[in-house]
């Protein structure tokens, strides 16, 4: 399948700074990615729709000012955690949909954050 | 939204087929069944997807009923690195953006 590439894999930020995650599709062109969120032992929560070179869509509760999401390229989105703060620990996944496969979505291996 | 239901844990031996169901009593006509898979600490790994007929690959095969009111993913010949949540989702179609929302999936567990 197609591969969808995470970095970092694991972060560790001080409580109001701002760290960025990127997500890119490696070898296929995405206009749509999508950002998920999964606390322990639980689901992954849809955070927000990402696509090329607009805003990107935000599910009810997640806050568009905290979480900063840029699409800039179809190979390419970021999600920017400002200000952040312990319970913004979490692990968070991107998808990216591939068209030339049917509009599959394939997976990152995520990325861990911790606010200390 | 086609909603899923699915048996929170499952057990199977290893070399035996595993057979996971999953209920989408709402599903639409153009929606299609997509299975994933998440081995602990990793991002969800496509399995396989189909909208009416059933389906086979290289990792699993898809049976869908001919209501399509539900479905059974077989993993033929399960290994203990099968052992991993499985979800069964409808793809949502909203305002062109195809996304993905998971439910709380299977946890299956081959044993040795």
């Amino acid at each position: 399948g197609a591969v969808v590439s995470q970095h970092p894999s694991r972060v560790i930020c001080k409580s109001g700074t701002s760290v960025k995650i990127e997500c890119r599709s490696l070898d296929f062109q995405a206009t749509t990615m999508f950002w998920y969120r999964q606390f322990p032992k639980q689901s992954l929560m849809l955070m927000a729709t990402s696509n090329e070179g607009s805003k990107a869509t935000y599910e009810q509760g997640v806050e568009k000012d905290k979480f900063l999401i840029n699409h800039a390229s179809l190979t390419l989105s970021t999600l920017t955690v400002t200000s952040a703060h312990p319970e913004d620990s979490s692990f968070y996944i991107c998808s990216a949909s591939d068209r030339s496969s049917g509009n599959t979505i394939y997976f990152g291996e995520g990325s861990w954050l911790t606010v200390v | 939204d086609a909603k899923t239901t699915q048996p929170p844990s499952m057990d199977c031996a290893e070399g035996r087929a595993a057979n996971l169901p999953c209920n989408h009593s709402t599903i639409s006509g153009n929606e299609y069944v997509y299975w994933y898979r998440q081995i602990h600490s990793q991002g969800p790994q496509y399995i396989i997807h189909g909208l009416k007929n059933n389906e086979t690959n290289e990792m699993a095969s898809l049976i869908i009923t001919e209501d399509r009111k539900s479905s059974t993913l077989i993993l033929p010949h399960a290994t203990l690195r099968d052992t991993a949540v499985y979800y069964c989702i409808v793809r949502v179609l909203i305002q062109g953006a195809q996304k993905l929302v998971f439910g709380q999936g299977t946890r299956l567990t081959i044993n040795p």
